[in-house]
């Protein structure tokens, strides 16, 4: 099956400031997302990005679907932005099926005050 | 308010027993998933149904079995073959394979 490795793997960082999130996928993609899990477990969908770059907020994601990557860009950091990190994809198989997410193991950001 | 509900929030499950969760969505969304997380690690798929009446496997589903009798509900029963229960249980929509909207979860644990 597809790999997925999310980098780094624990992110600490003081309220204000910027990081950048790296999902690395091992084929080829129809279906990238970025998903936010909070310390309550429950799961936000962030970005459906399986190409180019979209913008939300504080948030952005570029999907480079050639090179096998996506970045996923936080600015201004806040404390609610702690929790973990989930890059998920499809392959690209062809057919009709679809919604086949492969999910990263995560990247847990702590953001202090 | 649209969204996706599962229930319960927490259920127990003795050895030998099958149990049942409920994923129910008003979002008029075609595709629903079913997810297991274990403590530390990513979601790995159980099952999935793109339409109503049909289903298939994920990357996990031995131990498992859904049913997708209405658009809106889509149950899966952890069955007593499935001998290491114990996980956080997601559930899941979406329009395609666009977004994925996903409910609050049930925790499941062995008495």
């Amino acid at each position: 099956g597809i790999q997925v490795e999310q980098s780094p793997p624990d992110l600490i960082l003081q309220e204000g400031a910027n990081s950048t999130l790296r999902c690395n996928f091992s084929d080829s993609v129809n279906n990238l997302q970025w998903f936010h899990q909070n310390p309550w477990g429950q799961l936000i969908n962030l970005f459906y990005i399986p190409s180019g770059t979209k913008q939300n907020g504080r948030l952005s994601a570029t999907t480079v679907a050639t090179e096998r990557y996506s970045l996923l860009y936080i600015s201004s950091s806040q404390t609610t932005d702690s929790g973990v990190y989930f890059c998920a994809v499809e392959r690209n198989a062809g057919g009709t099926s679809y919604g086949k997410l492969t999910f990263g193991q995560g990247t847990i950001l702590t953001v202090h005050p | 308010d649209g969204g996706i509900t599962q229930s319960p929030k927490y259920l127990f499950r003795k050895e030998g027993q099958n149990v049942t969760l409920s994923c129910e969505q008003n979002l008029n969304h075609d595709a629903m998933y079913w997810y297991r997380q274990d403590p530390g690690q990513g979601l790995r798929l159980i099952y999935y149904s793109q339409i109503v009446n049909d289903f298939q496997k994920g990357d996990i589903a031995e131990g498992y079995s859904v049913s997708r009798e209405k658009k809106e509900s889509f149950p899966l029963t952890v069955t007593s073959a499935q001998k290491n229960p114990t996980a956080f249980y997601l559930c899941a929509s979406s329009i395609g394979r666009r977004t994925q909207h996903f409910g609050d979860g049930t925790r499941l644990s062995i008495l």
